[in-house]
């Protein structure tokens, strides 16, 4: 694709429900990210996925989130029992392996719990 | 305190004008320095990007680290109403760790025509 693509965009759903983020990253990319961006708070980096590497999960915030690449590709970031806390957007980005290499980001999923 | 300081704004400035976004960080150990650019309901998308202290120019964006202040500035010549959106630092100890970079909060800037 053109571009890293995210679904969905916004995303409302009530406390305590599970969610799934997607993310299809650009085609030749190998590495992904995934970042949430709250009210008054920078972007927070979450995981990183590196070819057939273990993922880097050193950011994500609770044993509620986790995220998964399929066949290097896609990748998924489920979010179990959501809290109000959770409400933010959730941004993907990939980018190709080596020093000073760009991450392209996507649109973001919208995401609010009530 | 943040690792990283930016002031939210919003700055409105009319078209035409040379508008001066700013951060401050505590770590003297970042060597990385970047500007983003997001537009509303966007993801940011990679403005500039600078190694160590001095200034770096491209079109009418230009970049200046100051780190014996631990400053860092972008400014926008001759600013149009397309450059309106939220503008963000973010910087890095190492070269290329998009995992390691602190952010800033970003600054909303509205160009006016």
């Amino acid at each position: 694709g053109a571009g890293v693509s995210q679904s969905p965009s916004n995303k409302v759903t009530e406390k305590g429900k599970d969610v799934e983020l997607r993310c299809d990253p650009i085609s030749g990319h190998t590495a992904l990210y995934w970042y949430r961006q709250s009210l008054g708070q920078g972007l927070e980096f979450l995981i990183y996925f590196q070819g057939n590497s273990a993922p880097d999960k050193s950011g994500l915030p609770s044993d509620r989130f986790s995220a998964e690449r399929t066949g290097g590709s896609v990748s998924t970031l489920t979010i179990q029992r959501t809290q109000q806390e959770d409400s933010a957007v959730y941004l993907c980005a990939s980018s190709l392996l080596g020093v000073n290499t760009e991450a392209f980001f996507g649109q973001g999923t919208r995401l609010t719990v009530v | 305190q943040k690792e990283v300081e930016q002031d939210p704004g919003p700055l409105s400035v009319p078209e035409g004008a040379i508008v001066s976004l700013n951060c401050t960080y505590s770590n003297s150990a970042f060597q990385y320095f970047m500007w983003y650019r997001q537009y509303s309901r966007k993801g940011p998308e990679l403005l500039m990007y600078t190694y160590s202290s001095g200034n770096k120019e491209d079109g009418r964006f230009t970049a200046q680290v100051d780190k014996s202040s631990k400053y860092i500035s972008l400014f926008i010549r001759d600013s149009q109403p397309s450059d309106s959106a939220t503008y963000l630092c973010a910087m890095s100890r190492n070269a290329g760790n998009n995992r390691k970079l602190i952010w800033g909060l970003g600054t909303s800037l509205a160009v006016n025509p």
